[in-house]
């Protein structure tokens, strides 16, 4: 297995776009999480899923950002409008019921 | 509420000088806790786990439940240990989240 996958790796966008960040979980494995880092904040949980089903996004700043899992090999991570304060490392990670927890490599988003 | 505490943001210490990078815990059942490194621009990987009670590239950790602490220990610190380390906890009977500390900077001087 690949790991987890995550696209794009860097994104650079203007103030006001839409920014969708994609994650691929390893195969099996049926929770989803999605993380974000930052110097001040460190790993902040935004949301996590369980058989593709959100179970908790209270970590979700806003109502900017939007989160699905429409099946199990695939998630989204959506922002609109971004802002420069969104500008973070995005991580998406799963696992297969309790135990460690495989990251993928991050998307680095940077918000102008 | 479940917590996961680092209280130190950035760590240095000389190679072969001892390193503890400490995590506390509150938490009143009975937890799982782990150690996360995430070195340079790298994805972050599971280092220990306290069940496995393993030594991994010379790192161990004890789970204290007296003190709720589970402080990750290395006897000789190598250049390539410079990285950042994340402590992080799972509640023993949910399986869910896993809660992370805010993390420690560790640098190894040459």
């Amino acid at each position: 297995d690949a790991g987890v996958i995550q696209s794009p790796r860097h994104e650079v966008t203007e103030m006001g776009q839409e920014v969708t960040l994609r994650c691929k979980p390893i195969s099996g494995h049926d929770y989803l999480f999605w993380y974000r880092q930052t110097m001040m904040r460190g790993l902040e949980l935004l949301i996590y899923f369980n058989n593709n089903v959100p179970i908790d996004d209270s970590g979700m700043p806003e109502d900017r950002f939007s989160a699905k899992m429409p099946n199990a090999s695939f998630s989204t991570l959506k922002i609109q409008p971004s802002e420069p304060r969104d500008s973070a490392v995005y991580f998406c990670a799963s696992r297969y019921v309790a135990g460690e927890l495989f990251f993928g490599e991050g998307s680095r988003l940077t918000v102008l | 509420a479940q917590r996961v505490t680092q209280p130190e943001k950035l760590l240095s210490v000389f190679k072969g000088a001892p390193v503890e990078l400490k995590c506390n815990y509150s938490y009143s059942g009975s937890p799982e806790l782990f150690w996360y490194v995430q070195y340079s621009r790298q994805r972050l990987q599971l280092l220990l786990r306290h069940i496995s009670r393993e030594s991994i590239k010379g790192f161990t950790a004890d789970l204290n439940k007296g003190e709720t602490s589970f402080h990750l220990k290395k006897p000789f610190a190598q250049e390539e240990d410079s990285a950042m380390y994340y402590c992080a906890l799972l509640r023993g009977s949910t399986l869910g989240r896993l809660y992370f500390g805010r993390g420690t900077q560790l640098t190894v001087w040459p």
